[in-house]
């Protein structure tokens, strides 16, 4: 089966820097994607890796070693409004369909 | 565009009764999948679908029927709802390539089986 794996809370400081793990065991990965969701809301998209290294947008950067099934998230000069739960999401292969497998989530605070 | 839509916003059930949850969406995407989030569970795939007149079963199928007679609407069928069904039901959208194809996320649908 798939399992991909994430911590159920962090918590930070505003102006701080915060870096969210996943780690994933899966067959047929096709990338990988974060997402971020506020309580009541849709998950929203942040990034997408497919190839190991670093991407990196705005104050959001996202890592991956396919060798060692290892993603994480980085936020830089955390906010208040960065409190959300924030998804790791394995992209598979299963015939000719692509399908996002997703982690429970890692519930980000941010404090003042 | 209004992106990826979902009707309605919330619902209550009684055990037994069937519910039709809609989901539209007006990016010409291929692909469309529906997901349940339950606490501490993270988004499980439903049933999804590559185009109209195709569609197949996700991670947890069983209770619920699809179908995809448009390429813009693709709603979930619940055939005769458990108190086990209680959940966030998201519908998602994405282009069917070879890229980075990222899935958009509707409102999402509050489903309440008593």
């Amino acid at each position: 089966g798939q399992n991909i794996d994430q911590p159920t809370e962090m918590t930070a400081t505003e102006g701080a820097i915060v870096q969210i793990n996943c780690t994933y065991q899966t067959s047929g990965f096709n990338g990988l994607f974060w997402y971020q969701q506020h309580a009541g809301e849709a998950p929203t998209f942040l990034s997408y890796n497919v190839l190991d290294g670093l991407e990196e947008k705005g104050r959001f950067s996202s890592f991956l070693s396919r060798s060692k099934g290892y993603s994480y998230l980085l936020l830089k000069e955390l906010q208040m409004k960065d409190s959300a739960s924030y998804l790791c999401a394995v992209k598979l292969m299963r015939g000719s369909a692509r399908q996002l497998t997703f982690g429970s989530g890692t519930q980000l605070t941010v404090l003042p | 565009n209004a992106g990826v839509t979902q009707t309605p916003k919330f619902q209550v059930l009684k055990t037994g009764q069937s519910m039709t949850l809609q989901c539209a969406q007006d990016m010409n995407h291929e692909y469309m999948s529906w997901y349940r989030q339950d606490p501490g569970m993270g988004l499980r795939l439903i049933h999804y679908s590559v185009g109209a007149g195709i569609t197949d079963q996700g991670e947890v199928p069983n209770g619920y029927n699809v179908s995809r007679s448009t390429t813009e609407d693709f709603p979930l069928r619940l055939l005769s709802a458990a108190p086990s069904q209680t959940s966030v039901y998201f519908c998602a959208s994405s282009k069917q390539g070879l890229g980075q194809d990222t899935q958009y996320f509707g409102p999402g649908t509050r489903l309440t089986v008593l």
